[in-house]
């Protein structure tokens, strides 16, 4: 079983906040991506990173930043949550081959 | 890119094999075809991957014809817990860019009684 880990699994927070989503992979992959999914949605890729230092925006534009200081970790945060950015976060992993990405548990955020 | 086509829903009954199909009429020579899980509230689950022919594995077989336009996942004797969505990618293994996984809508999987 793939080790990626997210923090927290579900925030509700109020408009306004500035909030860090965690994520952490243990497999020592290059490659990380976010995606944003709402319920009973297509997932959305907001932002992936080859490796550290290196990140680049997804298909779908997202007023999240990430970071990537670290191989192992891959934070997205939101300067100022809005209630449009309510939805599921998902972090993947992936080593040499894109098509094989481990995904990890999600973060359900609410902003009210 | 690849683009892929899948049914949005099927339905099917525990103990029944359940064959979800996938057209990708425009795959490149490069591309694999990788299918994924995905149960309610997680992230999707890799399922199984293959460039021609049949692929098995514990979980399901992978069906890919001569000429490669379309795939089919094959699930043996389905159960209840087999309730989920299924997304057919479609991409080149190590060359491609990760913006070009695109997951889709999937085939959303119901398993009665």
């Amino acid at each position: 079983e793939a080790d990626i880990y997210q923090t927290p699994r579900y925030l509700v927070i109020g408009t306004g906040k500035k909030i860090t989503l965690e994520c952490s992979q243990t497999m020592g992959h290059d490659k990380m991506y976010w995606y944003q999914q709402d319920p009973g949605m297509e997932l959305h890729l907001i932002h992936y990173s080859y490796g550290v230092n290196s990140t680049e925006k997804g298909d779908l534009s997202s007023e999240s930043t990430v970071s990537r200081i670290r191989t192992e970790h891959f934070p997205l945060t939101l300067e100022s949550a809005r209630p449009s950015h309510t939805s599921q976060y998902l972090c993947a992993s992936s080593g040499a081959v894109y098509n094989e990405q481990f995904f990890g548990p999600g973060t359900r955020l609410t902003v009210l | 890119l690849a683009k892929t086509t899948q049914p949005i829903s099927m339905d099917s009954y525990e103990g029944q094999e359940v064959n979800i199909t996938c057209s990708h009429n425009n795959i490149a020579t490069n591309d694999y075809i990788t299918w994924y899980q995905q149960f309610p509230s997680q992230g999707p689950r890799f399922i199984i991957q293959g460039y021609k022919t049949k692929v098995t594995n514990e979980v399901a077989s992978l069906f890919i014809p001569a000429d490669r336009k379309s795939s089919t996942l094959s699930l043996p004797r389905v159960s209840l817990s087999d309730t989920a969505v299924y997304y057919c990618l479609v991409g080149d293994l190590y060359g491609s860019s990760a913006s070009k996984i695109i997951f889709g809508s999937g085939t959303r999987l119901s398993i009665r009684p």
